[in-house]
This record gives structure tokens, C-alpha cells and sequence, in this order.
């Protein structure tokens, strides 16, 4: 069964720490994407990436940085978090190969910035 | 830009029909999607239309078009368990295909 793993379902942190949020897909996608998902907001786009070192910036990316050193390997970096930074945050991947599909989505890491 | 507009809560009965509508007014258009979301889950996939028309699938169907900016998600014989979010998406004719999304509707459904 094709995945997507985002490595923490729930995290606490305090205002002002550096926070990683890590996602790895086994389906060799070469897109690979994060967003947020806050009430009556939806889903919006912070960064995506398109290949391996490629990064380019969603709709958010204030306040935001990534990383792909490798294919399945997509990291979110909250450089200094703050408490408007409080959202689920979903990881999601896709491919050109298998385009009528969309994306497949982590389950979801819960932010919560204190 | 892009924008994409869908209601936010409906409610409907079990065993009814439901039509869940989605405009949508963006540049360079590559198809749109949706999606389901339980509360608390990542959001996974109904269906896909590139072109106009009714794609069916079982339960579910979803209507394109284009030159309207205009979909809906059809979902027939209500069960309980459809209960939970619904995501339009558009995707873009860019590099990394991203999707935009809407706000989702939140279906609920009483017995």
C-alpha cells in the first residue's frame, strides 16, 4: 500500500522554537508538497517542490523554509515558531505518471505553538 | 489569481441525494478534483474531471464545466459514514501541478 508518513501525529512547542516537520513518500513522486489546514481557511499551499533540491514557494511561505536532499524526503521548517503557526499541517506527493489521481496525503501533524 | 467557492455545512437525511456545488474562477486550469475528509483524517481521493461532463463512480459522481467554472459532487443513498468534509480542488497548468483548494463543505448526516 503506497504511503505517505508525516513522523508526528500531534506536537507542542513553545514560541520562538526551531521546529522540523518531516514527510517521507515510497511511491518515487517527484512532486512533493506541504500545506495547512485552519477552519473556515481550507487548505493552503506553503511550499512545493517539483524535484530533488527544487523548492518553490505556495501561497504562505512567510515565516516558513523547506528541504529536499532526497526524492522522498520533504521537510517543513518553522524557523522561529510562533503562535499563529498553530494549524494541522498535511504533507501531501503526486506524480506526473499518475495525474487523474491528485495527490496522496500524511495523516497530518497538529501543531500546536504555545 | 484563483479562487474557489464552496458552501460551507449542509445537512441532509440518510438515504437522500445531495449536490455539493463548487465554482471556481482561475488561470490556466488543469482539471479538478475532490476529495473526501473525515474529521481528524487526511483527505483522500473521489474523483477527477479534466473534461466536461459526469464522471460516475458508484455512490458518487462529479459534473464539469468548464466554460461555467462550475462542478458538483453528486452523492446518492446517504449513508452515515459520508458524513465529513468535501474539497473541491483546482489544479494549476504549472510545474509541480499543485492544487488549490476550497474551503470544503461539511456534510452532516442525520438518520
Amino acid at each position: 500500500d503506497v504511503k505517505v508518513t508525516q513522523s508526528s501525529r500531534y506536537l507542542v512547542k513553545r514560541t520562538g522554537e526551531k521546529v522540523f516537520l518531516e514527510c517521507v513518500q515510497d511511491m518515487d513522486h517527484e512532486n512533493m508538497f506541504w500545506y495547512r489546514q485552519d477552519p473556515g481557511l481550507g487548505l493552503r499551499l506553503i511550499y512545493f517542490s517539483y524535484d530533488v533540491k527544487m523548492k518553490e514557494k505556495g501561497d504562505i511561505p512567510e515565516g516558513y523554509s523547506v528541504s529536499r536532499e532526497k526524492k522522498e524526503r520533504f521537510s517543513l521548517i518553522l524557523e522561529s515558531a510562533s503562535t499563529n503557526q498553530t494549524s494541522m499541517y498535511l504533507c501531501a506527493s503526486s506524480s506526473p505518471r499518475t495525474d487523474y489521481y491528485g495527490y496522496t496525503f500524511g495523516s497530518g501533524t497538529r501543531l500546536t505553538v504555545v | 489569481g484563483q479562487n474557489i467557492d464552496q458552501p460551507t455545512e449542509m445537512t441532509a437525511t440518510e438515504g437522500a441525494i445531495v449536490q455539493i456545488n463548487c465554482t471556481y474562477q482561475t488561470s490556466g486550469f488543469n482539471g479538478l478534483f475532490w476529495y473526501q475528509q473525515h474529521a481528524g483524517e487526511a483527505p483522500t481521493f473521489l474523483s477527477y474531471n479534466v473534461l466536461d461532463g459526469l464522471e460516475e463512480k458508484g455512490r458518487f459522481s462529479s459534473f464539469l464545466s468548464r466554460s461555467k467554472g462550475y462542478s458538483y459532487l453528486l452523492l446518492k443513498e446517504l449513508q452515515m459514514k459520508d458524513s465529513a468534509s468535501y474539497l473541491c480542488a483546482v489544479r494549476r497548468n504549472n510545474a509541480g501541478n499543485m492544487l488549490t483548494f476550497g474551503g470544503g463543505t461539511r456534510l452532516m448526516v442525520k438518520p
